[in-house]
Parts: structure tokens; C-alpha cells; sequence
């Protein structure tokens, strides 16, 4: 089946540490996205890439950290420097950059 | 900057009713504008979408959209809701060739039996 994994479903992360939530898909998908949603204010863009090796910020990029090296992977960082981490993590996939987003089942990050 | 407004944070509508779900963007040019549903602690699934053409957009599920451009609205609409609708529905707007999506804050769908 084709489509977008996120592991894991729920995580939980200690003051001071940073955690790495996963990105998997199996589109051939050019494009590759992550969001932040909390309740009440929709979806935010965190970070970007359009193509292997390339990202970019999105609108709340402070205290996340982003890598694409492979075309189906996009993992994304959240450091220690995000002071308010609790939320809904939402990866995306577009065919190339402007086309239509389809997501993922999401990670629910918490905070010990 | 391109923007979304989602009027109604919640909406309760009884199985069987008709359903308008209300969303107004800004944005200079023509805009692409999607229409997603998530159900709880669940990812968005694209409902619809409109690119160009024809203003009358069919989607899954039975929802359909109509793009105003002179009242730069976009709102989905269902015949008859059904309760495993029950949801939240976001409207998006995306800027064409480009990769941002502004999407509203959402609608929460309640259906009473």
C-alpha cells in the first residue's frame, strides 16, 4: 500500500532532551512537509523540502531542526530549544511543490 | 499574505440535514483551495479540491464545494449528513506553483441522531 507513516504514535520527552519524530513515505513524492497543530489554531508549517538535500523554513521553525537525505524520509528535531512542544505533529507529501498535500496519521508529542 | 477564515468554530447539524460548512480566504491572485477532514487523533484526508474550471467542485464522501471568486468564499456543502461525519473540517488555500497552505482554524462537526 502506498502512503505516509509517522512513528512513533505518541512520544514523550524529558526537559532538556531532544526527540526525533519519523517521516516515511512510499509516493515518490518530490515534496515532503511538517506541521504543527494545536487546538483551536489550525495547522502551522514548521519546515519544507522540495527536493532531496533542500529545505526551508516554514512560519515557526525556531527550536526544530530538519533533514532530507533520502527522497521518502523527512525526519524532524524538535530540540530543546522549543520551550512548548506539546502538540500534534502532522507530516505531509506532495507530488512536487504546490500540488496537492496528503498526510500522515500524525504523532502526539508530550512533555514529562 | 494569504489567509483563511473559518466563521463557525462548532456546527450541530441532526442526521439527515443538509450541511454548509462556511470558509472565506484572501488572496490576490486565483487561489488553489482544498477542503480536508480529520477525525480524532487522526491525519487530514483531502475531501476536495479546486484548482481552475469549473466552479462546482465534487468531492468524496458526497461534499461538494462552490468557489466564489467576487465573495472569495469556498463553502463544502453535503445534501443529507450522515453521523459518521461527525468531525473537523479545515479549509486550505495555497498559493499555485508555490508550497505554502494557509489553512483555517477549523469546524467541529457534531450530528445528532
Amino acid at each position: 500500500d502506498g502512503g505516509i507513516t509517522q512513528s512513533p504514535k505518541y512520544l514523550f520527552r524529558k526537559e532538556g532532551q531532544n526527540v526525533t519524530l519519523s517521516c516515511e513515505q512510499n509516493l515518490n513524492h518530490d515534496a515532503m512537509y511538517w506541521y504543527r497543530q494545536d487546538p483551536g489554531q489550525g495547522l502551522r508549517l514548521i519546515y519544507y523540502s522540495q527536493i532531496v538535500n533542500d529545505f526551508q523554513k516554514g512560519d515557526i521553525a525556531e527550536g526544530y531542526s530538519v533533514s532530507r537525505e533520502k527522497k521518502e524520509s523527512f525526519p524532524l528535531t524538535v530540540t530543546s530549544a522549543q520551550k512548548n512542544p506539546t502538540a500534534f505533529y502532522l507530516c505531509a507529501s506532495s507530488p512536487f511543490a504546490g500540488e496537492t498535500q496528503y498526510f500522515g496519521p500524525g504523532t502526539r508529542l508530550l512533555v514529562l | 499574505a494569504q489567509s483563511v477564515t473559518q466563521p463557525d468554530i462548532h456546527i450541530t447539524v441532526s442526521e439527515g440535514a443538509s450541511l454548509e460548512l462556511r470558509c472565506n480566504y484572501s488572496y490576490g491572485a486565483t487561489p488553489y483551495l482544498f477542503w480536508y477532514v480529520q477525525s480524532p487523533g487522526q491525519g487530514l484526508q483531502l475531501l476536495l479540491k479546486y484548482f481552475s474550471g469549473d466552479t462546482l467542485v465534487q468531492g468524496i464522501k458526497g461534499f461538494e464545494a462552490e468557489f466564489k471568486r467576487s465573495q472569495s468564499s469556498f463553502n463544502l456543502r453535503k445534501p443529507s449528513v450522515h453521523w459518521s461525519d461527525a468531525a473537523e473540517y479545515f479549509c486550505a488555500v495555497g498559493a499555485g506553483g508555490g508550497n505554502k497552505l494557509t489553512f483555517g482554524t477549523g469546524t467541529q462537526l457534531k450530528v445528532e441522531l
